[in-house]
């Protein structure tokens, strides 16, 4: 059974620094993995997917994220954090078609100024 | 511009009443999901349809009912069976397939009075 995990319900930085958010999952087989955000009472954007290409994969505003089968991680990090990345983010895996899909807790991003 | 369109953005239910969530998209999307989403949760899917005149029930479908008469129309009615019906509630559309991200909608805020 597929399953995922996003290690920190809170993640608080100061803005101009790095940002990590950890998702880890479980699937037994090759996953699709997505990140999303949402801002306050706003719907879900997408931010990157993986979909067994390149396992670091470019998002917008930045964002990025490596898949790491042997860890079963798929960490989503940014350079430098903005103000305006403070959200909820949700890392998704899917196994075959979307209605399959797994949503994590969220995580929920603080930058300050 | 193509997109998937969620409204009222905020309703207010008397208790024992039925109430109706619209939600429409213009991507030609075969797939559609509703997901209800408490303060500090993650999403949690209620019914999905991955064709017209064809739905299935999600995690948490009861005191829900939809139907899919049109492509492009997937509304969800919140019936006075639902005991808990305050929350914020996200349309989203795919194509069903993996892979393939889904796009939501910004969302109706439910509240019952």
């Amino acid at each position: 059974a597929q399953s995922v995990t996003q290690l920190d319900s809170h993640v608080s930085v100061s803005e101009g620094t790095p940002v990590l958010l950890r998702c880890n999952y479980s699937s037994s087989y090759s996953p699709s993995l997505f990140w999303y955000v949402q801002h306050p009472n706003k719907g879900l954007q997408l931010l990157l997917k993986y979909t067994s290409a390149a396992t670091l994969v470019k998002g917008i505003n930045g964002f990025e994220a490596e898949f790491k089968k042997s860890e079963t991680s798929f960490h989503l990090t940014k350079p430098s954090a903005h103000m305006s990345d403070a959200a909820e983010y949700f890392c998704v895996v899917s196994e075959a078609s979307y209605d399959k899909v797994i949503f994590g807790p969220g995580t929920s991003l603080s930058v300050i100024p | 511009d193509g997109g998937i369109t969620q409204s009222p953005k905020y309703l207010f239910r008397k208790e024992g009443q039925n109430v109706t969530l619209s939600c429409e998209q213009n991507l030609n999307h075969d797939a559609m999901y509703w997901y209800r989403q408490d303060p500090g949760q993650g999403l949690r899917l209620i019914y999905y349809s991955q064709i017209v005149n064809d739905f299935q029930k999600g995690d948490i479908a009861e005191g829900y009912s939809v139907s899919r008469e049109k492509k492009e129309s997937f509304p969800l009615t919140v019936t006075s069976a639902q005991k808990n019906p305050t929350a914020f509630y996200l349309c989203a559309s795919s194509s069903p397939s993996k892979y393939t991200e889904a796009f939501f909608g910004q969302g109706t805020r439910l509240t019952v009075v």
